[in-house]
């Protein structure tokens, strides 16, 4: 099984639609999580770090779920911006950060 | 620009030769990272150094992949009789911790490399 597991999409949505994105994790004593973006042929970028009580950034939330083992990303009203791959990122330790494969999201005219 | 940089930004070579990368982290970082991305995966870790000191290294990193931070500035990534399957973007990144603490990575523009 993979540390951290994303469905790799892709996902394709018409503008103003919700989309979320589930990860799940192995390591139950992971201690921090973080979205980030990546563009093609890109670095990736903070999206948002994802905190216990659940964090909002305009029309990004961001989920964690200890018990179950997953964190969520919810997008709403999408634009054609937002079309990235977004990657789950995992800190099992106090330095080590695991991404998933990321999933890749396709917002539509 | 005092972001992460890295040199170079593409590199293509043949099978069996060495390459080197080299990664300019944010200059207050005390922490970088290797990390190696093939088209449609995430990055895998590779290696990763608090200060000069290198803590951790991947089992992705064979004995023919040396990592150095010599005096816990920049760093460099060889890898040497490259193969085929080495082909993929190096990323390097880096913040800044202490103890527990974990924060945002910040990276550099990735170095390609395509071994033919």
């Amino acid at each position: 099984r993979k540390e951290v597991e994303q469905d790799p999409g892709p996902f394709n949505v018409p503008e103003g639609a919700t989309v979320a994105f589930n990860c799940t994790y192995s390591n139950s004593a992971s201690q921090s999580f973080f979205w980030y973006r990546q563009d093609c042929r890109k670095e990736p970028k903070l999206l948002m770090s994802v905190y216990s009580s659940g964090n909002e950034d305009g029309r990004f939330t961001a989920q964690l779920n200890r018990a179950s083992q997953y964190i969520s990303l919810l997008i709403r009203d999408s634009k054609l911006s937002d079309s990235a791959t977004y990657l789950c990122v995992v800190g099992p330790g106090t330095y080590k950060y695991i991404f998933g494969t990321g999933t890749r999201l396709k917002v539509l005219a | 620009d005092t972001g992460v940089s890295q040199d170079p930004r593409h590199k293509i070579t043949k099978r069996g030769q060495n390459v080197t990368f080299r990664c300019d982290p944010i200059s207050e970082h005390n922490r970088l990272y290797w990390y190696r991305q093939t088209l449609g995966q995430g990055p895998e870790f590779l290696t990763y150094f608090q200060n000069e000191a290198q803590l951790e290294k991947s089992r992705l990193l064979s004995d023919r992949f040396s990592a150095e931070r010599p005096k816990g500035s920049f760093s460099t990534l060889e890898i040497q009789r490259t193969e085929q399957g080495d082909s993929a973007m190096y990323l390097c990144a880096s913040n800044h911790g202490s103890g527990g603490y974990t924060g945002e990575l910040f990276f550099g523009e990735g170095s390609r490399l395509t071994v033919l």
